[in-house]
């Protein structure tokens, strides 16, 4: 399968604990982004690379959760101290690097539940 | 910032009939406007998109119509089949942001 991959599908957590989640883009596209996605509500923007470089950050984005892409390959999404209303799908997307907008293919997300 | 509303937010119809979906958008310099299907428990997929220099775009028995003045679009499935049941979402982004801005979506159900 050479689509958006991420890792784990699902995480269980307590309140209080972090969490790291994994994605890996399509191989030759440059562009990664993180959404979230709450039941019966479309997926929100969260952050976006282009390479290694963090280009945008949502305001919805605490100072709790924190991206990386160390390599401009994989990225990793970490949730510090977490809180039941951080409970939602986190869905990965990348898109090849073209002059104006472009596709944006999407993984299958990480549940995440927060107890 | 961009906002993007979706109507309706339910649609029923049956086999074989027409479905439309509308989606208004508020920023002008906003010029991708994808759609994505998403069926229960699985990722959104790109079923088909329109750059603003055009104003309809078709792919078999999907279609998407954009009116930049209007600041609207939407998306036509004709002769709907069953397996067409899902959610569908809008959105759009412009050049500089790169961001989608996604609609609350639409939940349509094909009867046979």
């Amino acid at each position: 399968d050479t689509g958006v991959s991420q890792d784990p599908r699902h995480k269980i957590t307590k309140r209080g604990q972090n969490v790291t989640f994994r994605c890996d883009p399509i191989s030759e596209h440059n562009r990664l982004y993180w959404y979230r996605q709450t039941l019966g509500q479309g997926p929100e923007f969260l952050t976006y690379f282009q390479n290694e470089a963090q280009l945008e950050k949502s305001r919805l984005l605490s100072d709790r959760f924190s991206a990386e892409r160390p390599k401009g390959s994989f990225s990793t999404l970490e949730i510090q101290r977490t809180e039941q209303g951080d409970s939602a799908m986190y869905l990965c997307a990348s898109s090849p690097k073209f002059r104006v907008s472009s596709e944006q293919y999407f993984g299958p997300g990480t549940r995440l539940t927060v107890t | 910032g961009e906002n993007v509303e979706q109507h309706p937010s339910t649609l029923s119809v049956q086999e074989g009939d027409s479905a439309v979906i509308k989606c208004t958008y508020s920023d002008s310099a906003s010029n991708y406007f994808p759609w994505y299907k998403q069926e229960l428990g699985k990722r959104p997929q790109l079923i088909i998109d329109i750059r603003s220099n055009v104003g309809e775009k078709k792919d078999q028995r999907i279609a998407v119509t954009l009116n930049k003045t209007a600041k609207h679009f939407s998306l036509h499935i004709t002769e709907t089949q069953p397996e067409d049941s899902a959610v569908y979402f809008c959105a759009a982004s412009n050049t500089g942001f790169q961001k989608l801005v996604f609609g609350t979506g639409t939940r349509l159900l094909v009867s046979p």
